[in-house]
Parts: C-alpha cells; sequence; structure tokens
C-alpha cells in the first residue's frame, strides 16, 4: 500500500540544537500531519497541514516549532532551539482528503534530547 | 474536545481465541471512528473505520468493529486470532467539523498472541 517514508528513524542531539525532521508523504496526498508520542503514552496531535499552510495546532506546538514543505518536497517539522521534554517518537501522516479519510503513518522519527 | 478511553492496556490470548478490544469515546458531534494497528517498530497501519450506516464494520485480515451511540464505544472483534495479529491496537475518533482529520488517540491496547 502507499508509504509514509520518515528520516531519520533516530535522531539524538544536544539540548538548545536545532533539529529538522524529514517525511516523505504518499505522493498524491494533500494533507499532512505531525504526531508526538512520548514513551508509554498515547499519541498526541500536534499540527496539521494543507497548501502550504498549518490549519490547526494543537497546545503542544510550541513556538520553536515550525513546519512546511517547500515545493512538493519533504514535508519538515523543525524545532529549534529543541528542550528535553521534547525527546520523543515524532509520527508524520497524510491524507488525500479531509474528513473521514484514512491517514498513512510513517514509521516514526526517535528524538533524544540530551 | 473529543476524548477516546481504551481501558485494556495489555490482552494476551491463544492463537484460534476470539478477542474483543474496548473503546469507548466521549463527544457530543458527529465523529468518524477509527481503528489502527501498530506492530513493533513501523508506523500505524489502518485497521477500519466508521461514520455512518451498517454499525458493524468490516476490516482487514478478519477484524471488525461495532458502534454503539447509546454505549459511546467502538470495540473491535476478532473471531479466531493469529500469531502475527501481535500488536499495538489504537481506537481514534476525528471530529467531523474544522479542517483535516485531527485524529485523537487512545492510549493503545497491545494484545499478545501466544501459539
Amino acid at each position: 500500500g502507499p508509504k509514509v517514508l520518515q528520516i531519520p528513524s533516530h535522531q539524538i542531539i544536544d539540548m538548545g540544537q536545532m533539529v529538522t525532521l524529514n517525511c516523505d508523504p504518499v505522493s498524491n496526498h494533500l494533507y499532512f500531519y505531525w504526531y508526538k508520542q512520548i514513551l508509554g503514552q498515547q499519541m498526541e496531535f500536534l499540527v496539521n497541514f494543507y497548501n502550504g499552510k498549518v490549519m490547526e495546532k494543537s497546545k503542544l506546538f510550541k513556538d520553536q516549532f515550525s513546519v512546511e514543505r517547500p515545493d512538493g518536497s519533504y514535508f519538515t517539522l523543525k524545532i529549534q532551539p529543541t528542550a528535553l521534554e521534547d525527546s520523543a517518537v515524532y509520527f508524520c501522516a497524510s491524507s488525500l482528503s479531509q474528513h473521514q479519510n484514512t491517514l498513512y503513518f510513517g514509521a516514526g522519527t526517535r528524538l533524544s534530547v540530551l | 474536545t473529543q476524548t477516546v478511553s481504551q481501558s485494556d492496556a495489555h490482552v494476551t490470548v491463544f492463537e484460534g481465541d476470539s478477542v474483543e478490544l474496548r473503546c469507548n469515546y466521549s463527544y457530543g458531534g458527529s465523529i468518524y471512528l477509527s481503528w489502527y494497528i501498530q506492530h513493533h517498530g513501523r508506523g500505524l497501519q489502518f485497521l477500519l473505520k466508521y461514520y455512518s450506516g451498517n454499525p458493524v464494520v468490516q476490516g482487514v485480515n478478519g477484524f471488525e468493529a461495532e458502534f454503539s451511540k447509546s454505549d459511546s464505544s467502538f470495540h473491535l472483534r476478532k473471531a479466531s486470532v493469529h500469531w502475527s495479529d501481535s500488536a499495538v491496537y489504537f481506537c481514534a475518533v476525528s471530529a467531523l467539523m474544522g479542517t483535516g482529520s485531527k485524529l485523537s488517540f487512545g492510549k493503545g491496547a497491545k494484545l499478545t498472541v501466544s501459539p
């Protein structure tokens, strides 16, 4: 089936550094998402993105977070600067349309902030 | 705000047994319910969804789920499990308003199928 690729699978950085998580969504999908999962906890919505804009974001999507998809390339999540509490697995997802539509998820990027 | 509750964090059954994974939700408006499966080290994969119509929906690999408005539930079932069904199962709800499919997930139920 359709696949969403996330690069890298694991990223280790020092607190205060910048990190960019990359997502290659399903090719004809139009809606993109980031979710955050802290170990042992449920997956939580961060942001959704459509037509070059953030459509909706949660309170977890701090000011240090930003997303973009320049020229149809990777859909990225950038954190600058990182904090210890940003350590989690970040899942990217995409869907063809909004509502009633299936989300396709990547395998996640495990971010470890030291 | 919609919330999802999965009461069974760990479920262990034998191969060939039936299984039911419970999901209850709270939300006052129209919603879209779904189940996803996550095998170790992989992303979530869609199993099935419900929006309207027949409250029993069929998914892949013999899974089905039944929507109950009166119970605010969307339990997942399988009549005869296989060892490959061992995974974490997530129930999700999305409100039918706003933009994009903003899913709210439950904490997940880890299913272990013993041979």
